[in-house]
């Protein structure tokens, strides 16, 4: 079974520069997840689909940030425009509601820095 | 903001040693989650405990909760270089996918 897949694994912009971010989760994952992870801290939700609907942005800076997920299943995630605060890891996730168990599955992240 | 925090910050230990890590939250749980993250295979789900469970093993991995003090550890037994990575707990409060901790920087010396 092919895990979430995610791209760039990596990107350098300068601030006030736009960036996108694409996920594809897992075959058959009705939720997907965006995280954003600093530096020395833990994840931290920003968006989370059901099927192509938004479930919860409620900590999602939408001055800036804002994502889609068209046909319920690919999703990105665009920053425009970026600020130095905004490097990070960029963690997307997927989950089945018949595995709660199984947890979330995460893709490898990508590393944005803003400079 | 965190919802949940582990102690210890970082953690050093000898191959063959018994690791336990702690978790403390806030809010009311559905389940907590812990999870595993180094820079080779992302992060990585490890084991997830209910609200009504009070221990739960996996492999070398103990979980236990205590809903009356909102606190969670999780125990890796004889560790090996291969389990050096940070570890997060995660709260499922139904409300929100999931909260992570600060997280526990476990370095397994060989």
């Amino acid at each position: 079974e092919a895990g979430v897949a995610q791209s760039p694994r990596y990107k350098i912009i300068e601030k006030r520069q736009s960036v996108a971010f694409w996920c594809n989760p897992i075959s058959g994952h009705a939720t997907l997840y965006w995280y954003q992870q600093i530096l020395g801290q833990g994840p931290k939700l920003l968006i989370q689909f059901q099927n192509n609907g938004v479930v919860d942005d409620s900590q999602l800076p939408k001055d800036r940030f804002s994502a889609e997920r068209l046909k319920g299943v690919d999703s990105t995630l665009k920053i425009q425009p970026a600020k130095l605060e905004d490097s990070a890891v960029y963690l997307c996730a997927s989950s089945t509601p018949r595995g709660p168990a199984m947890g979330q599955f995460f893709g490898p992240g990508t590393r944005l820095t803003v400079l | 903001s965190q919802q949940g925090e582990e102690d210890p910050q970082a953690l050093s230990i000898q191959e063959g040693e018994n690791a336990t890590m702690n978790c403390s939250y806030k809010t009311s749980i559905n389940n907590l989650q812990w999870y595993r993250q180094n820079s080779g295979r992302g992060l990585v789900h490890l084991i997830l405990i209910r609200s009504n469970e009070r221990e739960k093993h996996s492999g070398r991995l103990r979980v236990t909760l205590d809903t009356s003090k909102k606190s969670s550890s999780l125990l890796i037994t004889a560790s090996r270089a291969a389990d050096t990575a940070s570890y997060f707990c995660a709260t499922d409060t139904g409300r929100r996918a999931l909260t992570f901790g600060s997280g526990t920087r476990l370095q397994v010396q060989p």
